[in-house]
């Protein structure tokens, strides 16, 4: 069973909110995953990290969205202004090393509605 | 870009009964992208079920198996004989290099139900 923590399991905001959701990876995994998982099952990638590095994110989340995993603290995903379409389940997981071969290790997710 | 196909939403069969989910894939880069199951039980994460990373290769797991065809763009899971135990969505996945970095492509998922 994976050992990735996400916290909290459920988030309510109101349109405008800021919302954050943090994720311990699982020990010893230096690249952290975050995903968005809409209504309809569609998985969306917002950022990676390797240790505290960014190395890919997509462009929605250099403007609403930011993240960070600093040394020695939970990584964190943060929406500064939440619209209803940020209405979600997001998925943290963590990987051994950053090669495309690698399991993806899942957290339980945190839920989040924007009403 | 890259995607995964599930052409089947849900699928219900019955208890002991054989099972298949479809999955095809569209990989834009020269070499073959790696192919995952993951499986998500009621009240549980996201979990991997079984995967291959080359192909022609077949990945087995708690009774289900799965062939890497890379002629056909498919990663079907397959199961002889399944139980109420295994009702849960299951989800095909591709993952390759894309500008030097690389992300896990999903599709949108089979819930499985199994009657008993």
């Amino acid at each position: 069973n994976s050992k990735v923590i996400q916290t909290p399991r459920y988030l309510v905001k109101g349109q405008g909110q800021k919302a954050k959701m943090r994720c311990i990876p699982e020990k010893g995994h230096p690249v952290v995953f975050w995903y968005q998982q809409n209504k309809n099952n569609e998985f969306k990638f917002l950022i990676n990290f390797q240790n505290q590095e960014v190395l890919q994110q997509i462009d929605m989340t250099e403007k609403r969205f930011s993240a960070e995993c600093p040394s020695n603290s939970p990584c964190s995903l943060e929406i500064q202004s939440s619209e209803a379409g940020d209405s979600a389940l997001y998925l943290c997981a963590s990987s051994l090393s950053r090669g495309p071969q690698n399991t993806l290790y899942f957290g339980a997710g945190t839920r989040l509605s924007v009403l | 870009g890259d995607s995964v196909t599930q052409t089947e939403g849900q699928v219900t069969v019955s208890e002991s009964k054989s099972l298949i989910i479809n999955c095809t894939y569209s990989a834009t880069s020269i070499g073959y992208p790696n192919l995952f199951w993951y499986v998500r039980y009621p009240g549980e994460g996201l979990q991997l079920l079984l995967k291959v990373i080359t192909a022609g290769q077949k990945g087995s797991s708690r009774g289900f198996e799965a062939t890497y065809n890379k002629e056909a763009t498919s990663f079907h899971l397959q199961k002889a004989s399944v139980q109420e135990s295994d009702s849960a969505v299951y989800y095909c996945a591709l993952s390759e290099i894309s500008s030097g970095s690389w992300q896990l492509i999903f599709g949108s998922g089979t819930q499985l139900t199994v009657m008993p």
